[in-house]
This record gives structure tokens, sequence and C-alpha cells, in this order.
């Protein structure tokens, strides 16, 4: 079942902060973020396993609550490499890795 | 080391016809899913294959399948195409499952049915 991610979209300006969150309905074992940038393959960013702690990259960092099935992804002062969209994937144990809808950022000067 | 290659880049086929699309993973890699993108729908999981078993499968018809081989290469076949299967096929690579490690994408195969 695809998680829910929100926002669908959002606009920022260089520097700004943004929260894109993902739930699902079913318990998690982990939580796979992912960027993909226009016409390019979507790119690894970081695994949240159930029992880990708060993951980071760079000024990207992402959270997640096992009770709550939902994992947030915090981007911290957004730079223009920031731009592109946003997938959350999740794994409930011996399942496959699936990804909601995407959230697209774009960064603007 | 070489990234996931997709072949072809671009199709474009008729209603009704078929189409069989090329995933080469990353060396050493037996893991590789495959996922149907479109605007506003995400990524839709197809299937997973590993050493040349289907692990998973997504909710899609009959119409799509696929295998793997001996060296974790996999091509995916969509047969009696229709005009809503216009998308970009997406295949990941895995060491062993998506859902343990980073998996690896490729560039994609975007399929056009007119």
């Amino acid at each position: 079942q695809q998680p829910v991610q929100s926002p669908q979209a959002v606009i920022l300006r260089e520097g700004e902060d943004a929260v894109i969150n993902c739930s699902s309905s079913k318990a998690l074992y982990s939580v796979h973020w992912y960027r993909q940038k226009h016409g390019e393959a979507p790119v690894f960013l970081m695994i949240l396993l159930k029992g880990g702690e708060q993951k980071g990259h760079d000024k990207i960092s992402a959270s997640f609550n096992e009770k709550k099935q939902q994992s947030s992804l915090y981007l911290t002062a957004s730079q223009l490499s920031y731009s592109g969209t946003y997938f959350c994937g999740t794994d409930s144990g011996n399942t496959p890795l699936v990804f909601g809808k995407g959230t697209r950022l774009s960064v603007i000067a | 080391k070489a990234g996931v290659t997709q072949t072809p880049r671009y199709l474009i086929k008729t209603r009704g016809q078929q189409v069989t699309l090329s995933c080469s993973p990353i060396s050493g890699h037996r893991s590789v899913s495959w996922y149907q993108q479109t605007p506003g729908q995400g990524l839709q999981f197809l299937f997973e294959y590993f050493s040349e078993t289907q692990r998973n499968k997504g909710n899609f018809p009959g119409r799509f399948s696929g295998r793997q081989f001996s060296n974790s290469r996999s091509e995916m076949n969509v047969s009696t195409l229709e005009l809503g299967d216009s998308a970009l096929y997406l295949c990941a690579s895995s060491l062993v499952s998506p859902s343990d490690t980073e998996a690896f994408f490729g560039q994609g195969t975007r399929l056009t049915v007119v």
C-alpha cells in the first residue's frame, strides 16, 4: 500500500527550511528517502530503520516514528541544489519497497 | 564502477503491440526491482527479482511480466499495450534487497504508446 506524502509541492527561498511528511497505514520496518531531479534517476538519501535513531545527511535529516508509522524529512537552510521531487519508500518487513507519490520541492533565489 | 543500464532509453509503440525492456544491474547486485513512474502517481512497484526468482509482485495486470537471468540482468515485458501504459519505467539494482540497503536506479525507459 502506497505511503502518503505531504505536502504535494512546496516552494522555498534559499535559506528557508522545509519538512516533508510520509505516513503509512501499515506497521513499518523501515523508511527510505530518495530525491529525483528533473530528467534524472532517483538518488538515495537515507534509510531509517525501526528502532534506529534520527539520520542526517549534510543539512538534510529525517526522523521515524514507528508508533505513528510516520517519517519526516527535514531540509535546513535550503540550497538551489535541493530542488527536485522527494520520495519516501516504506517497507513493512518481507515486503517490496513501495513509494509515495512524491513531494515536489522548488528552491528559488 | 558502471551504474545501472536500461535499454532502450525511448520507445514508441502502437496500441496492441508488445514491448520488452532491459535492465543491467550494477555488477554484484542480485536484486532488480521495476517501477512505473507516471505524473501524479509517483513510483508504482511492478515486481522484484532476486537470483532469477520473482520475489514480489505489485498490483499490475498479467500483461506485465518480467524475468531475471543468471547474470542478474532483467527484462520486463508488456503485452497488448494500452495508451495508459505510457510511462517512464525505472529499474533499481540492490545487493540483496532495496528494502535493506540503498537502491541504485537506472535512467529509465520512456515508453510512449500511440
